[in-house]
């Protein structure tokens, strides 16, 4: 069974440039989930998606934006990308988006320049 | 605010022994707990979870214990090997609505 896909998985940008990373959850899980993990912190939630809605968000500001579509596959959009989002990105989905535990991906390393 | 404690940043420990991590957590019971293991520059990998009305739960030489009187969960690895050095993270949920929380995480070392 194929884990958690996520792409690409290193990605270098300039501040005030805009980004898009991709993930494809398990066959059959329907919930995906976005964290943010900057070097030498914990993973901090950004996005809950499940069936296609936008379920719940961390304390992140407008400018990290996603979508998850009908396939269950997600996106994560950065807007206006400053210093500090330079993270690995973690994707990780769920076969429902309450009771079931997570299964990450091994992330998008994002450096901003 | 929810807040979620893993108690040691390091932990070193023989080969062969057992380790125990703990996880706090304030406020009210989580829904469920789960336990995380990460390796550098890999996501991390979901090892147990277990529910607020189960005390203990096991998988091979790993058990996860929960006290809800102490708020507590406690994570031990059994006859530990170097291949088990780790940072460990504990994840909570308060309702199955909820954002997941996760731990700073503890970087465990098992020397032969």
């Amino acid at each position: 069974e194929a884990g958690v896909t996520q792409s690409p998985t290193h990605l270098i940008k300039t501040r005030g440039q805009q980004v898009t990373l991709r993930c494809s959850p398990i066959s059959g899980h329907t919930s995906v989930y976005w964290y943010q993990q900057a070097l030498g912190l914990g993973l901090q939630f950004l996005l809950w998606y499940d069936e296609g809605e936008e379920r719940n968000r961390g304390n992140f500001p407008p400018r990290f934006s996603g979508r998850q579509f009908p396939n269950y596959s997600s996106e994560l959009n950065v807007n206006a990308l400053e210093l500090e989002d330079s993270a690995l990105y973690l994707c990780a989905s769920s076969l429902d988006g309450y009771n079931q535990p997570q299964h990450f991906g091994d992330g998008t390393r994002l450096s901003i320049l | 605010s929810q807040k979620i404690e893993q108690n040691s940043e390091a932990l070193n420990i023989q080969e062969g022994k057992t380790a125990t991590l703990t996880c706090n957590y304030t406020n009210y019971s989580p829904a469920y707990l789960q336990w995380y293991r990460q390796d550098p520059g890999r996501g991390p990998v979901f090892l147990l979870l277990i529910r607020e009305n189960e005390k203990e739960k096991r998988k091979e030489r790993l058990k996860v214990t929960f006290d809800t009187t102490l708020k507590q969960s406690l994570f031990h690895i059994t006859a530990s090997q170097p291949a088990d050095s780790a940072t460990y993270l504990c994840a909570l949920r308060y309702s199955s609505a909820s954002k997941i929380i996760f731990g700073s995480g503890t970087r465990l070392s098992i020397r032969p």
